[in-house]
């Protein structure tokens, strides 16, 4: 089982402010997906990142895959309050198994 | 277009217990799965089924016992219910193709007393 690492655990910010989270493994992934997930609810798929260095940006989301395939980050620019969220790295594997990181809590406040 | 329902959303049980989740969906999905999350954990798989009338194990899958008899329902089961498995339960479920989405249900929330 593939261990992933996802830092911070927790991130209180304003609205406007930039941040990044990461995701990392000593193991190589063959492709990684981001989730998001609110209160309540299951975890939505934002994107899936296969190529090493690939970079793919959904809006104000910009995820880039490590060129070595072992780690992957999540930027946003100008969080609103409508990011808060629970973001979620995961590895997949076979029969489309996934391996979860622990998540980044965000907090955006107006 | 439901996709992804779970039943119940919510129960109670008392220590050795019995009783079974229910997941369905609506998309023809070949592959579903069973997952928890607790509190600093992640979500972590606990068993999956790649099509009608088969299961698989995954991470933690001691206690828990699957079915998938239709293509559409998979359900879980705890036959002698603990307090360590108080979680929420996720199911979920996706094409048998590389790199698709999985389908989230909206979770059940148990409580073993």
């Amino acid at each position: 089982t593939q261990l992933l690492e996802q830092s911070p655990q927790f991130l209180s910010i304003q609205e406007g402010e930039n941040l990044t989270v990461y995701c990392n493994s000593s193991s190589v992934f063959s492709s990684l997906q981001w989730y998001r997930q609110e209160p309540g609810e299951g975890p939505v798929l934002l994107v899936t990142v296969v190529t090493g260095g690939e970079v793919k940006k959904l809006k104000r989301l910009t995820f880039q895959f490590g060129d070595a395939r072992k780690d992957s980050s999540l930027h946003i620019t100008a969080a609103q309050p409508g990011d808060t969220g629970l973001y979620l790295c995961a590895a997949l594997s076979g029969y489309s198994t996934l391996t979860f990181g622990k998540g980044t809590m965000l907090l955006v406040s107006p | 277009n439901a996709g992804v329902t779970q039943t119940p959303k919510f129960r109670v049980l008392k220590t050795g217990q019995s009783m079974t989740l229910l997941c369905a969906q609506d998309m023809n999905h070949e592959y579903m799965y069973w997952y928890r999350q607790d509190p600093g954990m992640g979500l972590r798989l606990i068993h999956y089924s790649v099509g009608e009338g088969t299961t698989a194990k995954g991470e933690v899958p001691d206690g828990y016992n699957v079915s998938r008899l239709k293509k559409q329902n998979f359900l879980l089961g705890l036959e002698s219910a603990a307090p360590s498995q108080t979680s929420v339960y996720f199911c979920a479920s996706t094409f048998d193709r590389d790199n698709q989405p999985q389908h989230f249900g909206d979770g059940t929330r148990l409580s073993i007393l």
